[in-house]
């Protein structure tokens, strides 16, 4: 069956400091990957998506993810961490046989003045 | 651009109470879907229409019933109310499989 794993329900970073949100996925196909942020009290708002045109897949917000198959990985970093960047961030993983999204649980990431 | 409309934005209802949840997308897409999440829970999946004329059963389908009026239109019902269904709604849309989700602002209930 397909997962979507997101380590840690929360990361705390200084502002300045590298952001990295894990997420690891399972899946006997080429996946359809998405990270999504929740801004407080607001919906899902699309950050990236891995189609299979490239590894390394540019966002909006100055993030960024890379797909590595052989570690079914879809990571996301960001060089330097603002405070605006306070947000829940999901993964997501396209179902195999359905149309419905599979969701990671969340990662709340913290920015620290 | 509107994308995706919830209303209302927020509902407060007693237990046993009944209400529909409106949703509507105007970017023409075939699938629409709604969620609920809830602390520490992330977003479950409650029904969804892959295309119009048709609905399927999420992960956490009781206590609740959707119509999928036309292409744009998604509710959900909640014939019943009850404590356990207070949660943060969402409804979602997508073009086809495989493409990204658009969301709502969302719907926060509660059920006294």
């Amino acid at each position: 069956a397909q997962s979507v794993t997101q380590l840690g329900s929360h990361v705390s970073v200084s502002e300045g400091a590298l952001v990295l949100l894990r997420c690891n996925y399972s899946s006997s196909v080429p996946p359809y990957l998405f990270w999504y942020v929740q801004y407080p009290n607001q919906g899902l708002q699309l950050l990236l998506k891995y189609t299979s045109a490239a590894t390394l897949v540019k966002g909006i917000n100055g993030f960024e993810a890379e797909f590595k198959k052989s570690e079914t990985s879809f990571h996301l970093t960001k060089p330097s961490a603002h405070m605006s960047d306070a947000a829940e961030y999901f993964c997501a993983i396209w179902g195999e046989s359905n149309y419905q999204l599979i969701w990671g649980a969340g990662t709340k990431l913290i920015i620290k003045p | 651009n509107a994308g995706v409309t919830q209303t209302p934005k927020f509902q407060v209802l007693k237990t046993g109470q009944s209400m529909t949840l409106q949703c509507a997308q105007d970017m023409n897409h075939n699938s629409m879907y709604w969620y609920r999440q809830d602390p520490g829970m992330g977003l479950r999946l409650i029904y969804y229409s892959a295309s119009e004329g048709t609905t399927d059963k999420g992960e956490v389908p009781n206590g609740y019933n959707v119509s999928r009026l036309n292409k744009r239109e998604f509710s959900l019902r909640l014939e019943s109310a009850a404590p356990s269904q207070t949660s943060v709604y969402f409804c979602a849309s997508s073009e086809q499989k495989g493409t990204e989700a658009f969301f709502g602002q969302g719907t926060r209930l509660t059920v006294v």
